[in-house]
Parts: C-alpha cells; sequence; structure tokens
C-alpha cells in the first residue's frame, strides 16, 4: 500500500465547476504539499501545510491531521486549471517529500 | 532571483554513456534535492543535500547514481553507466531551513528529460 493515495486519478470537470481532489496517507508527517504539475511539466508549489486550512485565489486546501487527510478545492474551475495535482508528506523537518501519484484533472470549456 | 536552474532541459544519449545533469539552486536555500519522476514510479526522491552535505541518499536506485554538491550554489547527479531504463525526468529543488515552519521557500526546477538509447 503506497503511503500517500489520492483520489481521484484522474478527473474531468466542465468550467465553472466546484473541483475536490482528496489525499490520505499512512505516515506520521510534519507537513502536507499540494504540488502541481503543468502540462509541460513544470512543477509549482501551491501550499504546505500543518494544519487547519489556507486560501489562494480559487484554491483552498484543508487538512485533517487526525483522520490523515487532506483536500485541494478549486472553485470556479476554469481551462487553465488543467494540470496534474500532486500531493506530498514530509516526515520529518528535513523536506525530503513523499509524494502521491498525482490527480489528472482536466477542466473542459 | 531566477528560481532553481537546471541543465540541461533535454538530454539524449547512449545507452553505457555517463549522464550529468546539473542543478543551481536559490540562493540561499540550505537544502537541495534531486527527484526522478517516470510514468510508473511517479516522483521519488533521489538524495537531499542540507549545507552541501548529502543526508539521505536511500533513494538512489543503484551504485550508477552518484550526486554532489561541491558547494552551495552548485550540485550534479551523475549516471554511469546510463541505462534505458533510467530514462525519466529529473527534478532538482531546493528549500530554505527545509522549507518548513519559518519560511515555505520549497522550489523546483524546471527538470531535465533524460531518454537513453
Amino acid at each position: 500500500k503506497n503511503e500517500v493515495e489520492q483520489s481521484p486519478q484522474n478527473l474531468t470537470a466542465q468550467e465553472g465547476e466546484f473541483i475536490t481532489i482528496n489525499c490520505s496517507y499512512s505516515v506520521g508527517i510534519s507537513a502536507l504539499h499540494w504540488l502541481q504539475q503543468h502540462p509541460g511539466g513544470g512543477i509549482v508549489s501551491l501550499f504546505m501545510l500543518s494544519s487547519g486550512k489556507k486560501k489562494h485565489g480559487r484554491l483552498i486546501a484543508t487538512i485533517n491531521i487526525q483522520e490523515k487527510h487532506s483536500s485541494l478545492h478549486i472553485t470556479a474551475s476554469h481551462p487553465r486549471d488543467s494540470a496534474v495535482y500532486i500531493c506530498a508528506v514530509d516526515r520529518g523537518s528535513q523536506g525530503n517529500l513523499i509524494f502521491g501519484k498525482g490527480t489528472k484533472l482536466s477542466v473542459k470549456p | 532571483d531566477a528560481g532553481v536552474i537546471q541543465s540541461p532541459r533535454h538530454e539524449v544519449t547512449e545507452m553505457g554513456q555517463e549522464v550529468t545533469l546539473r542543478c543551481k539552486p536559490i540562493s540561499g536555500h540550505d537544502y537541495l534535492f534531486w527527484y526522478r519522476q517516470t510514468m510508473m514510479r511517479g516522483l521519488e526522491l533521489l538524495i537531499y543535500f542540507n549545507n552541501n552535505v548529502p543526508i539521505d541518499d536511500s533513494g538512489m536506485p543503484e551504485d550508477r547514481f552518484s550526486a554532489k554538491m561541491p558547494n552551495a550554489s552548485f550540485s550534479t547527479l551523475k549516471i554511469q553507466p546510463s541505462e534505458p531504463r533510467d530514462s525519466a525526468v529529473y527534478f532538482c529543488a531546493s528549500s530554505l531551513e527545509g522549507g518548513l515552519w519559518i519560511n515555505y521557500g520549497y522550489t523546483f526546477g524546471s527538470g531535465t528529460r533524460l531518454t537513453v538509447v
């Protein structure tokens, strides 16, 4: 069993829809990252969180440490949000991450 | 700052050849990470450095892989000899204070796409 599981693997949405991507992990962590990998391959860090909730524009990330679960929400989705979203957990203070397999999101106009 | 800079962007080499990938971290970042991404295994940590010292290389797949960080502004990942199964995208990332608590500075380079034929 992978230490970091994401769902769904693939997600197709219509423009404007509210999107949720889930991440569950089985190890103790000090922080969780949400990353976005563009179709061209570049990786961008979206959030790092260790508790509660963070918001950045149309993106919201939540984490429940007790349940070992995090969600990434996208409100009013847009075709430019199409990318692979990757959840990664940090088990220590060193920043070496364990990655989920990613969720491929496609937002249709 | 120009971000984390990797070179080359693409590398095609023949099996058996030596391959060297390069990374320039963000100035002032004290952690540097090498990752490999494949379709089958996703992103995996290969090795990371703290203040130029290798801390954990347990992700390095074989002795054919080696990484160095001779100074705070430069790191290399070398594969010798290369094999077709090494074909992947190799990412370098750097962060400050491990990217935690004090400053969220975790930044990835654009990656090097390696193809070994």
